[in-house]
């Protein structure tokens, strides 16, 4: 079936840094992508929509500066968390739209700042 | 404004018991409806999914209900196993709206041995 990579899994930075984080399609071609945010004991949070070669549609309330999404290739999207802070700490999905109605998700990216 | 309501936060269930998870939606708009499943640290993983077209769907031992009426759906895990153990959300998206999805609050289940 299709796949979603996502690295790394865990990553700890210190604060003022910046983090990136990769998604790629292993063996489809995602146009769209969407990407999430999710507390601990919490549901998903959408952040961001990318559509290849376009800018990024961003939620309301979601910094656009401070989450830069590149969505550069069909195979490829990344999300970059800018001086990052503790706050900014939280578990990272990335989901790639599959035809009409499916969806398939990356397995997460722990990020703790430090 | 949450557009997918989810319910119970959490379950306890024996093995072999039925675990029952319900959403409601309001948006009438919406024609797709996804269950997943997670697992501490990992991504959502694709369950099972109906559209409105029909008012249930079942694949092994879970199986979705669906009223449009009452814009409900719920999810049904027959004889529970403690491997379902896991956090389950239900879905909303609409085909022709950029197709993003809208999540319940997501039900936390333990299943106990």
């Amino acid at each position: 079936g299709a796949v979603v990579s996502q690295h790394p899994s865990r990553v700890i930075c210190k604060s003022g840094t910046s983090v990136k984080i990769e998604c790629r399609s292993l063996d489809f071609q995602a146009t769209t992508m969407f990407w999430y945010r999710q507390f601990p004991k919490q549901s998903l949070m959408l952040m961001a929509t990318s559509n290849e070669g376009s800018k990024a549609t961003y939620e309301q309330g979601v910094e656009k500066d401070k989450f830069l999404i590149n969505h550069a290739s069909l195979t490829l999207s990344t999300l970059t968390v800018t001086s990052a802070h503790p706050e900014d700490s939280s578990f990272y999905i990335c989901s790639a739209k599959l035809g009409n109605y499916g969806y398939t998700f990356g397995s997460g990216t722990r990020l703790t700042v430090v | 404004q949450q557009q997918v309501k989810q319910s119970p936060q959490s379950l306890i269930v024996q093995k072999g018991g039925i675990s029952i998870i319900n959403c409601a939606y309001e948006n009438t708009a919406f024609d797709y409806f996804p269950w997943y499943q997670q697992f501490p640290g990992k991504g959502p993983a694709l369950l099972i999914a109906i559209r409105p077209d029909v008012s249930e769907k079942k694949e092994g031992r879970f199986t979705i209900s669906f009223n449009k009426s009452a814009k409900q759906f719920s999810l049904h895990i027959m004889d529970s196993q403690p491997g379902d153990s896991a956090t389950y959300f239900c879905a909303a998206s609409i085909r022709n709206a950029g197709n993003m999805l809208t999540f319940g609050g997501g039900t936390r289940l333990m299943v106990k041995p």
